[in-house]
């Protein structure tokens, strides 16, 4: 089946400084992806919509300047996190579809990150 | 009210028991509709898909929408302990997954 890659699973970094997390569709092309925040015990928080090509969509009150992603290709999309606080640290994953709106949205294994 | 509401849990069942895991959603643009199981520390996996109303079994597990009483509904047969799991119901109308808060489940032995 679909499979979405995430990497890297777990990082630490030190305050201020900026972080990469890289969300790849193995196996299809996504012209969309997306990307959430999971603080413990939470349920996932839509931080933005990734597209390929063109600007990214973000949700209310998710500073852009803060979370950069870049959709470059059909099968990558990228978040850093600029300038990490310690408030930052949480679980980050991205999700991807094959198709259309509805078809099935697969999610990566999700990237633990900590600022220290 | 959000758009989806999901008893947090937790719900603690002996194995082999019925569970029976489900979510009210309030927009009547949903239209797909999905549930996910979390495992600590990972990313949800896909465990049903549904776009109309009815039954879909897929192994233990049934996944049960009414789109009348915007209610959606995931049973699972002969739990296991490895089902011990968070699961979530997540809904969209344009690909956009709304998600519910997930429910946290714990077979025991």
């Amino acid at each position: 089946g679909a499979v979405v890659s995430q990497h890297p699973s777990r990082v630490i970094c030190k305050s201020g400084t900026s972080v990469k997390i890289e969300c790849r569709s193995l196996d299809f092309q996504a012209t969309t992806m997306f990307w959430y925040r999971q603080f413990p015990k939470q349920s996932l928080m839509l931080m933005a919509t990734s597209n390929e090509g063109s600007k990214a969509t973000y949700e209310q009150g998710v500073e852009k300047d803060k979370f950069l992603i870049n959709h470059a290709s059909l099968t990558l999309s990228t978040l850093t996190v600029t300038s990490a606080h310690p408030e930052d640290s949480s679980f980050y994953i991205c999700s991807a579809s094959p198709g259309k709106a509805g078809n099935t949205i697969y999610f990566g294994e999700g990237s633990w990150l900590t600022v220290v | 009210q959000k758009e989806v509401e999901q008893d947090p849990g937790p719900l603690s069942v002996p194995e082999g028991a019925i569970v029976s895991l489900n979510c009210t959603y309030s927009n009547s643009a949903f239209q797909y509709f999905m549930w996910y199981r979390q495992y600590s520390r990972k990313g949800p996996e896909l465990l049903m898909y549904t776009y109309s109303s009815g039954n879909k079994e897929d192994g233990r597990f049934t996944a049960q929408v009414d789109k009348s009483s915007k209610y959606i509904s995931l049973f699972i047969r002969d739990s296991q302990p490895s089902d011990s799991a968070t699961y979530l119901c997540a809904m969209s109308a344009v690909g956009k997954l709304t998600f519910g808060t997930g429910t946290r489940l714990q077979v025991t032995l």
